[in-house]
């Protein structure tokens, strides 16, 4: 059964660079057949997509965050990583990351991890 | 502000049957379709519809969506207390080549 793990520290000052990771257990990530999405949910606020990874295509990044994030994989260690730099009080959420399947018809993240709560602190 | 809207709450009696509105845009649900996801407290969010209307295994038929223009809606029939939760559409959007969700629906089981 496929499981995702985030792991990171669960507080970054202010200014400096988020660094996350999210392990991939009892599956490939280089299965073309998913890609990889990091997403965040402030305290009692809505989910937002940061972006994904897709080992048969390009990256993609919201629009909104680009310019500070970087989604990277590790397909030794079946792990892909979130990095969001110039952080600020924003920035603080709960972090999930995805799977989201790729077929046309079936499109949609059927498995998440469970989440990792980061703080900025100022 | 999400780009797609939701209402923040919903609720109703058990038993009955209860709708959730989502409205969005043509670059998102007027061209790609709808999912609906529910969360409990505490817990990642799960998939209760995609492709606008379609369920995954595991899903009971007390819960339907559908699409229509720009909006899409997402029906609770036969309401349980265990439907008690947050509710999130979501969609691909072109212009911005990115999942869009909306803020979330509250729903209280009276």
């Amino acid at each position: 059964q496929v499981q995702l793990q985030e792991s990171g520290p669960g507080l970054v000052k202010s200014s400096q660079t988020l660094s996350l990771t999210c392990t991939v257990s009892g599956g490939s990530i280089s299965s073309g057949s998913f890609s990889w999405s990091w997403i965040r949910q402030p305290a009692g606020k809505g989910l937002e997509w940061i972006g994904r990874f897709y080992i048969n295509g390009r990256n993609n990044y919201n629009p909104s965050l680009k310019s500070r994030v970087t989604i990277f994989v590790d397909t030794s260690k079946n792990q892909f990583s979130l990095k969001l730099t110039s952080v600020t009080a924003a920035d603080t959420a709960v972090y999930f990351c995805a799977r989201e399947r790729m077929a046309y018809l079936e499109r949609y993240f059927d498995l998440w991890g469970r989440g990792t709560l980061v703080a900025v602190s100022s | 502000q999400s780009v797609l809207t939701q209402p923040p709450s919903a609720s109703g009696t058990p038993g009955q049957r209860v709708t959730i509105s989502c409205s969005g845009h043509r670059s998102n649900i007027g061209s790609n379709f709808v999912y609906w996801y529910h969360q409990l407290p505490g817990t990642a969010p799960k998939v209760l519809i995609y492709r606008n209307n379609q369920r995954p295994s595991g899903v009971p038929d007390r819960f339907s969506g559908s699409r229509s223009g720009t909006s899409a809606s997402l029906a609770i029939s036969g309401l349980r207390s265990e439907d008690e939760a947050d509710y999130y559409c979501a969609s691909w959007d072109d212009s911005l080549s990115g999942w869009v969700f909306g803020g979330g629906t509250k729903l209280t089981v009276l």
